[in-house]
C-alpha cells in the first residue's frame, strides 16, 4: 500500500490564482481530511469527509473547496489563492471506526506571493 | 469553537531526564482523546487513542494519562533520548461532532544529548 499521497509536494503561487491541491488513499477508508499547519497554531482543520458524496468544513474553510467522488480522492480546491493561505498542508485518512487514529500524508508546501 | 490547549508550547531537556506535558480540552463533551507524535519534516503519527476516564497507555518509555471529568490528559516520557525530540500532538474528539478531530497547538520537544 501506498498509504496516502499528496501531490504536489511543493507549490507557489501568484495571489489570485486557483489550484487544486491531491490527495489519494488506496486502504480503503471512509474518512478523510484536510489540515492547515502554520507556526504555534497545529493542524487546523479546514474540510473533511465521512465518506464519498458526504463533506463537511471544519475550522478554518473559507477560501477552500472540497468534493469526495470516490472512496480513494479528496482533492482540495484554492478558488482565489491569497497570501494568508501560505502554509503546508496535510491530508489524513481513517477507517471509519470512531476511535481509528488518522494516516497522514507527507504534506504539501504552499506559497501564495 | 472547541478550545484544546497544550502546554508547554516548548521544552529543552538533558538526554535521561523524564518529562510530561499536558493537553487540556472541554470536559462536558468527550468522546475520544489522541496522541499523536510528529518528527520535523515527517508526518504525524498515531501514539495513542484514549476514551475512557482514567485510561493509561503505555508504549516503550512514553505514556499517557486521561481525565475526563477535569478536561486534561497527561503524557509522560521516562529517560528521554534525543530520538524523542519532536512535537507532540494531542486531538480532541467531542460527542457532538465525533467526526471532526481538532488538534492542539502542540508542545515541542527537544533532547539535549
Amino acid at each position: 500500500n501506498a498509504g496516502v499521497t499528496q501531490t504536489p509536494k511543493f507549490q507557489v503561487l501568484k495571489t489570485g490564482q486557483s489550484m487544486t491541491l491531491q490527495c489519494a488513499q488506496d486502504m480503503n477508508h471512509e474518512y478523510m481530511s484536510w489540515y492547515r499547519q502554520d507556526p504555534g497554531m497545529g493542524l487546523r482543520l479546514i474540510h473533511y469527509s465521512v465518506g464519498a458524496g458526504i463533506t463537511d468544513q471544519g475550522e478554518v474553510p473559507n477560501g477552500y473547496n472540497v468534493s469526495r467522488s470516490t472512496t480513494e480522492d479528496f482533492p482540495l480546491r484554492l478558488l482565489s489563492a491569497a497570501p494568508s493561505q501560505t502554509s503546508v498542508y496535510f491530508c489524513a485518512s481513517r477507517p471509519g471506526q470512531h476511535t481509528d487514529t488518522q494516516y497522514f500524508g507527507p504534506g504539501t508546501r504552499l506559497t501564495v506571493l | 469553537i472547541l478550545n484544546v490547549e497544550q502546554s508547554p508550547q516548548s521544552l529543552h531537556v538533558q538526554e535521561g531526564d523524564s518529562t510530561n506535558f499536558t493537553c487540556s480540552f472541554p470536559s462536558s463533551n468527550f468522546y475520544a482523546l489522541h496522541w499523536y507524535r510528529w518528527e520535523t519534516a515527517k508526518s504525524p503519527e498515531a501514539l495513542f487513542v484514549m476514551t475512557l476516564n482514567g485510561d493509561e497507555k503505555k508504549k516503550g518509555r512514553i505514556s499517557a494519562t486521561l481525565n475526563t471529568k477535569e478536561g486534561y490528559s497527561y503524557l509522560y516520557i521516562k529517560g528521554s533520548q534525543p530520538e524523542d525530540s519532536a512535537t507532540y500532538l494531542c486531538a480532541f474528539r467531542g460527542k457532538t461532532s465525533y467526526d471532526k478531530v481538532i488538534f492542539g497547538p502542540g508542545t515541542s520537544l527537544s533532547v539535549i544529548p
